[in-house]
């Protein structure tokens, strides 16, 4: 079985300062993990994954998440918050090796504060 | 085309009546999908199509009827649907079915049951 722990329904952070969007992971394997990101009324949005390699990920604008094994966690972050990065943050996780059955984390509100 | 387009957008039906919703995608992806997003949770996944067959069905009842007539179109028949299938329906594609692809998702059809 997998799973996704997002610890946190909604993070505030004023705008310009940094921000970070948690998310732990439970795979019996090793995992392939994502960041997606929803405005209201859409679908959701490709950030960044980590299948391999460097454990600091970079993708979209201007996001990076960094893989820490031992911890088991993947966390989302951002050196300077903008207002337009206020949405709806879904951490997923596949089985490396496995079908494309992804699980989704609850999902992190995040609000930029102007 | 980075695009996953879906129709309707909106969509209001009865318990009784017959209806689907459509989705196509032109980035030449061999997996489609099909989630269900009810308010302020995470999407779940219905089915995945890989080369135009169907490969999970995550124990959908039958009043959902999926079908992909070619790789770049994915149906949801709809028939004789309950209140509580009332949500965003969400599909997605991506390059293949493997674990490691991430996915593009439409914008979503709101279906209304009544």
């Amino acid at each position: 079985a997998q799973s996704v722990a997002q610890p946190e329904d909604q993070v505030n952070v004023a705008e310009g300062n940094p921000l970070t969007v948690k998310c732990t992971y439970s795979v019996s394997g090793n995992p392939y993990l994502f960041w997606y990101v929803q405005y209201p009324n859409r679908g959701l949005q490709f950030l960044l994954k980590y299948i391999t390699g460097d454990n600091l990920v970079k993708g979209s604008y201007g996001f990076e998440a960094e893989f820490n094994k031992s911890q088991t966690s993947f966390h989302l972050k951002k050196p300077s918050a903008l207002v337009s990065d206020s949405a709806l943050y879904f951490c997923a996780v596949t089985l490396a090796g496995g079908y494309q059955k992804v699980t989704f984390g609850i999902g992190t509100k995040l609000q930029v504060i102007p | 085309d980075t695009e996953v387009t879906q129709t309707p957008k909106h969509l209001v039906m009865g318990m009784t009546n017959k209806k689907s919703l459509k989705c196509e995608q032109h980035m030449g992806h061999r997996a489609m999908y099909w989630y269900k997003q009810k308010a302020k949770k995470p999407p779940e996944l219905m089915f995945v199509y890989s080369y135009e067959k169907l490969s999970i069905n995550e124990s959908v009842p039958s009043r959902f009827s999926p079908e992909c007539p070619n790789s770049s179109l994915l149906n949801l028949h709809l028939h004789a649907l309950q209140p509580e299938d009332s949500a965003l329906y969400l599909c997605a594609s991506s390059h293949q079915a493997g674990a490691a692809y991430e996915q593009y998702f439409g914008p979503g059809t709101r279906l209304t049951v009544t």
